[in-house]
């Protein structure tokens, strides 16, 4: 079966404009995870859904960012009046069941944002 | 604070060399660790898991918890082998057992 998709694979905006990036997880996950890597610097977890619900929002790096799940299937991660350090890689994941250490995460392609 | 630290950025080594591709860590509780692989033009997927305890394409890793290390070890190096690598943590139990830590990563190239 297909796995993660992400879209779009690359998107140039300019500073201040708003971006939507959105992940399709594997059919039947409902565990959807979303990863930042910064130029230089490891993933960093932003947010993860159990269903549609977000028990874990501590990564979100400022109040310009946001997710959410519609559906327990399609997430769209929001980044308001973007900055120069919002371009990164942005990865998207997700796992069979309720997230746990033993579920293996199963990432996307990415989407590389650059913010001119 | 969870940390994972790969002190290499690069790594080169040729074919059939053995390699080892360094992972120490910084974590107060009991930590689940994992090796993460992205090949050239492909996403990043899981090699392996300390918890299983498997060896994957040849490769195995160590949890030493007296080194508070994890490094990932192949006696002889193939040129397929060549790709970033990522060592990453998460807690063992508990809550946000889920969130995984990573480190910044080693490109390993294994010439011919």
């Amino acid at each position: 079966g297909a796995g993660v998709s992400q879209s779009p694979s690359n998107k140039v905006t300019e500073k201040g404009k708003d971006v939507e990036l959105r992940c399709d997880p594997i059919s039947g996950h409902t565990a959807l995870y979303w990863y930042r890597q910064s130029l230089g610097q490891g993933l960093e977890f932003l947010i993860y859904f159990q269903g549609n619900s977000a028990p874990d929002k501590s990564g979100l790096p400022s109040d310009r960012f946001s997710a959410e799940r519609t559906g327990g299937s399609v997430s769209t991660l929001t980044i308001q009046r973007t900055q120069q350090e919002d371009s990164a890689v942005y990865l998207c994941a997700s796992s069979p069941r309720r997230a746990r250490v033993s579920e293996t995460q199963y990432f996307g392609p990415g989407t590389r944002l650059l913010v001119l | 604070a969870q940390r994972v630290t790969q002190p290499e950025k690069l790594l080169s080594v040729f074919k059939g060399a053995p390699v080892e591709l360094k992972c120490n860590y910084s974590y107060s509780g009991s930590p689940e660790l994992f090796w993460y692989v992205q090949y050239s033009r492909q996403r990043l997927q899981l090699l392996l898991r300390h918890i299983s305890r498997e060896s994957i394409k040849g490769f195995t890793a160590d949890l030493n918890k007296g080194e508070t290390s994890f490094h990932l070890k192949k006696p002889f190096a193939q040129e397929e082998d060549s790709a970033m690598y990522y060592c990453a943590l998460s807690r063992s139990s508990g809550g946000s057992n889920y969130k995984l830590t990573f480190g910044k990563g080693t490109l390993l190239t294994v010439n011919p």
